[in-house]
Formats: structure tokens, sequence, C-alpha cells
């Protein structure tokens, strides 16, 4: 299947401070990316949807302030957790498809600690 | 009612045993997914379904959309196995989102 890079996998950072993290494509373009958050031991929540070229669509209840999405090639979505907060600390995921309605593809994951 | 229900919650089995975790849903869809979680956190695409069903090595994915239910079924289990199970929902229509079961978590005993 394809692959999706995310990075990094862990990071640490100091409340207040901004974090990066980077959803590549590596062998397709990604005309839609997705992120998401997920809690300790529960399902998927969708951030927002990404679209190459295009302002990101949040989900109901999602900061778009907080959460800065930049999709500016058909192989790099960033997500950009802004002035984090511990409550801000958790895994986040993202996903990409070539097509609309073709088989999704994750990235492994970033393990968001704020302290 | 959640529009994705998976069951059971949690399953221990044997090594070598037959595994079905099941999947239903209540909306109209365009394609189903079963994903597979490891502990790291990782999430890989096992299949996508619309009909029928699919084979993958010891994974067989089937689904009967009169029925709007999925099963996941796993031949010969192995430790290695062991992850959370998602079944996602792909609705029909021109929303392109996923929404996803709690996932089943299958542990797998040597």
């Amino acid at each position: 299947g394809a692959v999706v890079s995310q990075h990094p996998s862990r990071v640490i950072c100091k409340s207040g401070t901004s974090v990066k993290i980077e959803c590549r494509s590596l062998d397709f373009q990604a005309t839609t990316m997705f992120w998401y958050r997920q809690f300790p031991k529960q399902s998927l929540m969708l951030m927002a949807t990404s679209n190459e070229g295009s302002k990101a669509t949040y989900e109901q209840g999602v900061e778009k302030d907080k959460f800065l999405i930049n999709h500016a090639s058909l192989t790099l979505s960033t997500l950009t957790v802004t002035s984090a907060h511990p409550e801000d600390s958790s895994f986040y995921i993202c996903s990409a498809e070539g097509n609309p309605n073709t088989e999704a593809f994750f990235g492994q994951g970033t393990r968001l600690t704020v302290v | 009612k959640n529009e994705v229900e998976q069951s059971p919650q949690n399953l221990t089995a044997q090594e070598g045993e037959f595994i079905t975790i099941n999947c239903s849903y209540s909306v109209g869809i365009s394609a189903l997914h079963w994903l597979q979680q490891h502990p790291g956190g990782g999430i890989v695409s096992l299949f996508m379904l619309s009909s029928g069903k699919k084979k993958h090595g010891r994974l067989i994915a089937t689904i009967n959309i009169q029925e709007k239910h999925s099963s996941l079924h796993i031949t010969a289990s192995h430790p290695r196995d062991s992850a959370v199970y998602i079944c996602a929902v792909r609705r029909g229509g021109s929303n392109y989102k996923l929404t996803f079961g709690k996932g089943t978590l299958l542990t797998v005993n040597p």
C-alpha cells in the first residue's frame, strides 16, 4: 500500500509554545488529508479536512486559530498546535487519500505531551 | 446510538483460534474500511469493501449491504495479530469523511 510519513512520532513541549506536525505522502499525490485526534482508549476524532491549495475545513468545536493546518502541496500537510496547553496533550494522526472515496492511508501518529 | 457499532469491544483468544469481529452501521455508505491499530498507535488499512468479500492472507472481510453489516475474520490467529481493529464507513454522496467504530481490542495469547 501507499506510504504516509508523519513526523515527529513523539514530541514534548512547554506550555505556550507551538508545535508543528508534518504529514507527507511519499509515493502518491494526496488531494485530501485528514487530521485526527485520539484520546486514550477512544476512537479517532476528526479535527479537520485539508484539500491542497485551499483552506482546511474544521469540525465543529475545533479551534481553527489553535490548530493551524496548511496543505501547500499535494504531498505535504502540516498541523501546528499553537500556544500549546497540557490539555492539548494527545495522539494526533493524519491520513491521506489520492482520489475521493478511495483507500485511506494513515501516518504513524504523533504523541504530543505538553508540560 | 453510534452510526458504527462494533462487537465485541474486547476479545481474548488462544493462538490458532478463528476470530470474528463484527461491525454494524446505520447509514448509507459508499465503502467500509477495516483498519488495524497497533499499540504504538500507527494505523494500517486492511480492507476497503463496497460489496462481497475480500481475502488477504489469513484475513477475510465480508460485507452485506442490505443488512448493513460487515465481519472481519482472522484464521489461525497469532500473537502478532494482537491489536485494535477498527471499522470505519464512508457515507454515500459527496461526504468524504470516515465515521469510525470504537474498535475491538484483540489479544491473542500464545
